[in-house]
């Protein structure tokens, strides 16, 4: 069985501070690892994904990810948050033998001006 | 190109009562799922369609749940005889044909069920 851990429910900041959300991850097998992005009252927005190959990952909207295998981790990050990153961000997994979303619990990101 | 259409936005029942959401997927996808999520909670995996055939429905409750995905029309989540320990949001989320598990699923914006 697949389970993913956000240790942080929430992450308050300053704007542009750094910040980074946790994630990490539990699989017998090789996995496929989504960041989510949900404004409130919205659907989910997928911010970007790793499926093989290179281990960063990034986003349009600057934010990146990094896949550690050896720390089932799945971290993402950015150099300087904006007021408008305020959202839920939620951690996923997935692998090629099932096609459903295993999500975390979520981590609320807040930013101050 | 419109994205995944969920109907209600919201949806109030009294208990006893019967809860219909649907999901229109997005133009040229062929997969469907219905993920629920409880207050303070991530989204949990119910159930994955494709036209007419239910593919994976081990995260849906036992009792009074039901899917389809019919060939012509929006999928349909019911739920029977709510209680209410079902109020929570329910999101449908799309993926195109043949892409299985490396394909984004693209979500709707959500149904949120409340029962009195």
């Amino acid at each position: 069985a697949q389970s993913v851990t956000q240790l942080d429910s929430q992450v308050p900041v300053f704007e542009e501070a750094p910040v980074e959300l946790r994630c990490n991850y539990s699989s017998s097998v090789s996995v496929y690892l989504f960041w989510y992005v949900q404004y409130p009252n919205q659907g989910l927005q997928l911010l970007l994904k790793y499926l093989s190959g290179s281990t960063l990952v990034k986003s349009i909207n600057g934010f990146e990810a990094e896949f550690n295998k050896s720390q089932t981790s799945f971290h993402l990050r950015k150099p300087s948050v904006h007021i408008s990153d305020t959202a839920e961000y939620f951690c996923a997994v997935t692998s090629y033998n099932t096609d459903k979303l295993i999500f975390g619990t979520g981590t609320r990101l807040q930013v101050f001006p | 190109n419109a994205g995944v259409m969920q109907n209600p936005r919201h949806l109030v029942r009294r208990r006893g009562q019967e809860a219909r959401l649907r999901c229109s997927p997005m133009k040229g996808h062929s997969h469907v799922y219905w993920y629920r999520q409880l207050p303070e909670e991530g989204l949990k995996f119910m159930v994955y369609l494709q036209k007419e055939n239910i593919i994976d429905e081990s995260g849906m409750p036992k009792e009074r749940f039901s899917a389809e995905f019919p060939k012509e029309g929006p999928s349909i989540l019911r739920i029977q005889q709510v209680v209410r320990g079902d109020s929570a949001a329910y999101f449908c989320a799309s993926s195109p044909p043949n892409g299985g598990s490396t394909d984004t699923q693209y979500f709707g914006p959500g149904t949120r069920l409340t029962v009195l």
